[in-house]
């Protein structure tokens, strides 16, 4: 079975400082995706990054790019330049595709702080 | 654009009695998913559908059912509430086309079970 592994419960961060949240995965699959989202305190879920399984390039967008290492099974995020926007719950999700599902299975999620 | 919309925001309900949470989507999304997340669980995967017509159980399947009659709406339903039910639950949707697509959440439903 799929399984994400987050083993920060929190972080904190200095602002401007750049932080990692770390992910590992467990699959059988050879094809699969793996995400980041975002919860601030609202509540809402933010989708941030996204990464293939086949790609190999390691994905960026904006400030937040995916340190993803295949043989290790990991998919850190990368936050550079943190801001005090930046702090909230962060979950790694993954793309599973198991009996005909396709469905994200998630990690625990790090609580990140950044502090000014 | 309205996206995914889930009502109630939130809900206090008596355990034993039943309850239907409404989800309704406007992208024209296959897929569509239950969510429920609980403290240092993250998000588990109640049930889910891939298509209209179509649902499959998730993780947490037991005390829920689901329904997809049409593209847009996908309820959840509690029969019979009871205090282990208590979390806030997301639902989601995902084209599913292609190569991996993120899902789009709504804002979620806060239960409280007593």
């Amino acid at each position: 079975a799929q399984k994400i592994t987050q083993t920060q419960p929190g972080m904190f961060v200095q602002e401007k400082e750049a932080v990692t949240l770390d992910c590992t995965y467990d699959t059988s699959d050879q094809s699969y995706g793996l995400f980041w989202y975002k919860q601030p305190s609202s509540g809402e879920m933010i989708f941030l990054i996204y990464q293939g399984s086949y790609d190999e390039q390691n994905a960026t967008e904006g400030r937040y790019s995916l340190n993803f290492q295949k043989a290790r099974k990991s998919a850190n995020l990368v936050i550079s330049a943190s801001q005090l926007g930046d702090s909230a719950m962060y979950f790694c999700a993954m793309d599973i595709r198991d009996t005909g599902r396709r469905a994200l299975t998630f990690g625990s999620g790090t609580r990140l702080q950044v502090q000014p | 654009t309205a996206g995914i919309t889930q009502a109630p925001t939130s809900q206090i309900l008596a355990a034993g009695r039943s309850m239907t949470l409404r989800c309704t989507q406007d992208m024209r999304h296959n897929a569509m998913y239950w969510y429920r997340q609980d403290l240092g669980l993250g998000l588990r995967l109640i049930h889910y559908s891939n298509t209209a017509g179509t649902t499959g159980k998730g993780e947490v399947p037991d005390g829920y059912s689901v329904s997809r009659a049409n593209t847009d709406d996908f309820p959840l339903t509690l029969a019979s509430a009871v205090p282990s039910q208590t979390s806030v639950y997301f639902c989601a949707s995902s084209p599913q086309q292609g190569s991996w697509t993120e899902a789009f959440f709504g804002q979620g439903t806060r239960l409280t079970v007593v």
